[in-house]
C-alpha cells in the first residue's frame, strides 16, 4: 500500500502548456512539501503545506501554484510551461511542521518540456 | 556558502569495506540531520536520523555528528555493490517553519 504517492510518473509537454501534478498520503501526516530535483540531483524545496495551509513558499515563479483540497492531498498546477521547468518533481509529507523523523517521498514525476 | 556541503564523488569502494561520507551544513542552530539513499531514477529514501552529538548505529550503518565542528558523517561498514546509490545529507532549518535542506549528495560505488 504506497503510502506517498504521486501521478502521473512521466510527463512529456510543449512550451507553452499547461499541466498539473497530483500527490496523495495516507500516512495521516499533517504537512505536505513539493521539492524540484534538478538535472544535477540538488533537491530544492518549492512549497510546504500544513493542514491545508500554506507555510512556506519558496522564491519559485508565480506559474507555479499549489494546491490542498485536504491534509492528506497536495497538487502542484504549472502554467505556461518552460524549457527549464524540465526536472523530477517530488512530493513528500511529514507528521508535524518540526519534521522531527523527516520526509517521506513520494516517487516522483518525471517532467519533460519540449 | 550553501546551507549543506557534500563531495559529490563518486567515491569508489571495495566489496566489504567501510564507506565514509562526509557533509557539513552551516546554520549552527540545527538539530535535526538526516541521511537518504537514492537510486538512480528513485525517491530518496530515509536511512538514519541523528539528534545529539556522538554516534548512532543502526545495523550497517552508523552516523556521526559533530555540532561543534558542523559535521555530519555516515559510515557503511561491509559495503555492498547494492549500497551503490547516492548518498544525500539534510538537515532541518528553522525559522518561522521548519523545512529540510539537501546537500547535493554524494555518489557511492562499491566495487564487486
Amino acid at each position: 500500500d504506497t503510502a506517498v504517492s504521486q501521478t502521473p510518473k512521466y510527463l512529456v509537454t510543449q512550451m507553452g502548456n499547461d499541466k498539473s501534478i497530483k500527490c496523495e498520503q495516507n500516512l495521516g501526516h499533517d504537512t505536505m512539501y513539493w521539492y524540484k530535483q534538478d538535472s544535477k540531483k540538488f533537491l530544492k524545496i518549492m512549497f510546504s503545506y500544513n493542514n491545508k495551509e500554506l507555510i512556506i513558499n519558496e522564491t519559485v515563479p508565480n506559474r507555479f501554484s499549489p494546491k490542498s483540497p485536504d491534509k492528506a492531498h497536495l497538487n502542484l498546477h504549472i502554467n505556461s510551461l518552460e524549457l527549464g521547468d524540465s526536472a523530477v518533481y517530488f512530493c513528500a509529507s511529514s507528521q508535524d511542521q518540526g519534521a522531527t523523523y523527516g520526509y517521506t517521498f513520494g516517487s516522483g514525476t518525471r517532467l519533460t518540456v519540449v | 556558502q550553501k546551507e549543506v556541503e557534500q563531495n559529490s564523488g563518486p567515491l569508489s569502494v571495495p566489496e566489504g569495506a567501510i564507506a565514509s561520507l562526509n557533509c557539513t551544513y552551516s546554520d549552527r542552530g540545527s538539530q535535526s540531520f538526516f541521511w537518504y539513499r537514492q537510486y538512480s531514477g528513485k525517491s530518496p529514501e530515509l536511512i538514519m536520523f541523528i539528534y545529539s552529538n556522538g554516534d548512532k548505529e543502526d545495523g550497517r550503518f552508523t552516523a556521526q555528528l559533530n555540532k561543534a565542528s558542523q559535521y555530519v558523517s555516515l559510515l557503511i561498514r561491509d559495503s555492498q555493490p547494492s549500497d551503490s546509490a547516492t548518498y544525500l545529507c539534510a538537515v532541518i532549518v528553522g525559522g518561522a517553519t521548519n523545512k529540510l535542506i539537501f546537500g547535493t549528495g554524494t555518489l557511492l560505488a562499491v566495487q564487486p
